[in-house]
């Protein structure tokens, strides 16, 4: 148990567009979720914590008009790019933890985002 | 705020030779650590964690990593690395009671000759 998925697993899209980066749990309701950004020989950076029904805690230094996000239920969480640039390509991870065990997270498999 | 500290960015080892990676985290207070895995093509796996108890923490595929609370260290261990342990390596702190954020070091790549 405890899979969650992302998707797409690779976007490529022009400067200026938007795109959504979806988080799944398959098998568990998700008390919070958690949105990385991993880039290349890289640590995990956080950027921000979602709950369901609730507004999402941004990082310091993460802009939250640029990335949105959305837990719309236990199971779903979006990340939004926003008006993408080239400095946004990167590799975004989710996270989601389940009510019976705080503090482990379980990740998906990540998204590549590539903006050309 | 709590920081984690990986000394080993890349680490090649030949097959049967035994492993140590080093992790040190900074937070004064109670914290719980975890040591992930992220195999080539995919993603981050959990590979042992440490709440509380014996501070000799035994994971999967004969891994293991002791807390030692009095240096701040995790260190991951394995007696005899396989070439499948080929991966990288994040070591991760949370501050128990306080929220489910966890801070990752910046990874230690291992990569084992056959």
């Amino acid at each position: 148990g405890a899979v969650v998925s992302q998707h797409p697993s690779r976007v490529i899209c022009k400067s200026g567009t938007s795109v959504k980066i979806e988080c799944r749990s398959l098998d568990f309701q998700a008390t919070t979720m958690f949105w990385y950004r991993q880039f290349p020989k890289k640590s995990l950076m956080l950027m921000a914590t979602s709950n369901e029904g609730s507004k999402a805690t941004y990082e310091q230094g993460v802009e939250k008009d640029k990335f949105l996000i959305n837990h719309a239920s236990l199971t779903l969480s979006t990340l939004t790019v926003t008006s993408a640039h080239p400095e946004d390509s990167s590799f975004y991870i989710c996270s989601a933890t389940r009510t019976s065990s705080l503090n482990e997270q379980f990740f998906g498999p990540g998204t590549r985002l590539t903006v050309l | 705020a709590q920081s984690v500290s990986q000394h080993n960015h890349h680490v090649i080892l030949s097959e049967a030779a035994s492993l140590e990676l080093g992790c040190n985290y900074s937070y004064g207070g109670t914290v719980n650590l975890f040591w992930y895995v992220q195999y080539p093509g995919q993603h981050l796996q959990l590979l042992l964690k440490y709440f509380s108890g014996d501070p000799l923490v035994k994971g999967i595929k004969g891994f293991e990593a002791e807390f030692i609370k009095s240096k701040f260290s995790f260190n991951l261990r394995k007696p005899s690395v396989q070439w499948s342990d080929t991966a990288e390596y994040f070591c991760a702190v949370n501050a128990k009671n306080r929220d489910d954020k966890i801070i990752f070091g910046k990874g230690t790549r291992l990569h084992i000759l056959p």
